[in-house]
C-alpha cells in the first residue's frame, strides 16, 4: 500500500523561506508531484520529481530522496498569496502508475 | 480555451436521493479521476478511467457509479448507498504518461 505524511499546518512571514516535507511508505512510485490548492478552488500543478534531486521552478524548488522515502517543497520568497495548502502524491508502480496518492495537506500560512 | 468543467458548483440534495455530478474536458486527455475532498483533508480516489468504456474502483467506490461513454465526459452518481456524500467532489484528467493532472473547479455537494 501506499502512506504519505506531511504537517498539517506551518506559519511563515512574508519573504521568508520555508519548507515543506512529505514522508512516505510506498512499494514503488513512478516519481513525487506536488499541487497547491486556495481555498474553495481546484488543486493546480507546481512540480514533479521522477528522479532524485531538486527540480527548480521559479521560487518554488522541490526535491526528492527515494533512499530516505522523503521529499519536500521549498518556497522562496513568500507572498500572501502562496497562503494555501500544498499536497504532495505519488503514481504507485503497483497499478502500472495509473492512479494518484495524495497526502493529507499541509497549510500554509503567510502572515505580513 | 482548453481546461475542465464541472457543474453545477453547488448542489443540495435530500437524504436517499441519488445525484449526477457532471465534468467534461476538451484536453483530448484519455485518463479521468474522481475525487472526494472533505473539510480539511487530502483527496481521496473514487473513480479513474484511463479509456473509453472503462474504469476502475478507487480507494473509497463504495456507493459511488461512474460511466465513460465517451472521451470528454466522465459523470459521477452519487447513489442512496453513500452514507455521508456531503463533500467537496474534484474531477481530473491526465494526458498519456505525464504526470500532471488538470483539475476543474469542483462542486460542493451537500445532502440534507
Amino acid at each position: 500500500g501506499q502512506s504519505l505524511e506531511q504537517p498539517s499546518e506551518v506559519t511563515a512571514v512574508e519573504g521568508a523561506i520555508v519548507q515543506i516535507n512529505c514522508t512516505y511508505q510506498t512499494s514503488g512510485f513512478y516519481g513525487l508531484s506536488w499541487y497547491q490548492q486556495h481555498d474553495g478552488g481546484a488543486p493546480t500543478f507546481l512540480s514533479y520529481n521522477g528522479l532524485d534531486g531538486l527540480e527548480e521552478t521559479g521560487r518554488f524548488s522541490s526535491f526528492l530522496s527515494r533512499s530516505d522515502s522523503y521529499g519536500y517543497l521549498l518556497l522562496q520568497e513568500l507572498q500572501m498569496k502562496d497562503s494555501a495548502s500544498y499536497f504532495c502524491a505519488v503514481r504507485p508502480r503497483d497499478n502500472y502508475g495509473q492512479n494518484f496518492v495524495f497526502g493529507p495537506g499541509t497549510r500554509l500560512s503567510v502572515l505580513p | 480555451d482548453g481546461g475542465i468543467t464541472q457543474s453545477p458548483k453547488y448542489l443540495f440534495r435530500k437524504e436517499g436521493q441519488n445525484v449526477t455530478l457532471s465534468c467534461e474536458q476538451n484536453l483530448n486527455h484519455d485518463a479521468m479521476y474522481w475525487y472526494r475532498q472533505d473539510p480539511g483533508q487530502g483527496l481521496r480516489l473514487i473513480y479513474y478511467s484511463q479509456i473509453v468504456n472503462d474504469f476502475q474502483k478507487g480507494d473509497i467506490a463504495e456507493g459511488y457509479s461512474v460511466s465513460r461513454e465517451k472521451k470528454e465526459s466522465f459523470p459521477l452518481t452519487v447513489t442512496s448507498a453513500q452514507k455521508n456524500p456531503t463533500a467537496f467532489y474534484l474531477c481530473a484528467s491526465r494526458a498519456g504518461s505525464y504526470n500532471e493532472q488538470f483539475f476543474g473547479p469542483g462542486t460542493r455537494l451537500t445532502v440534507l
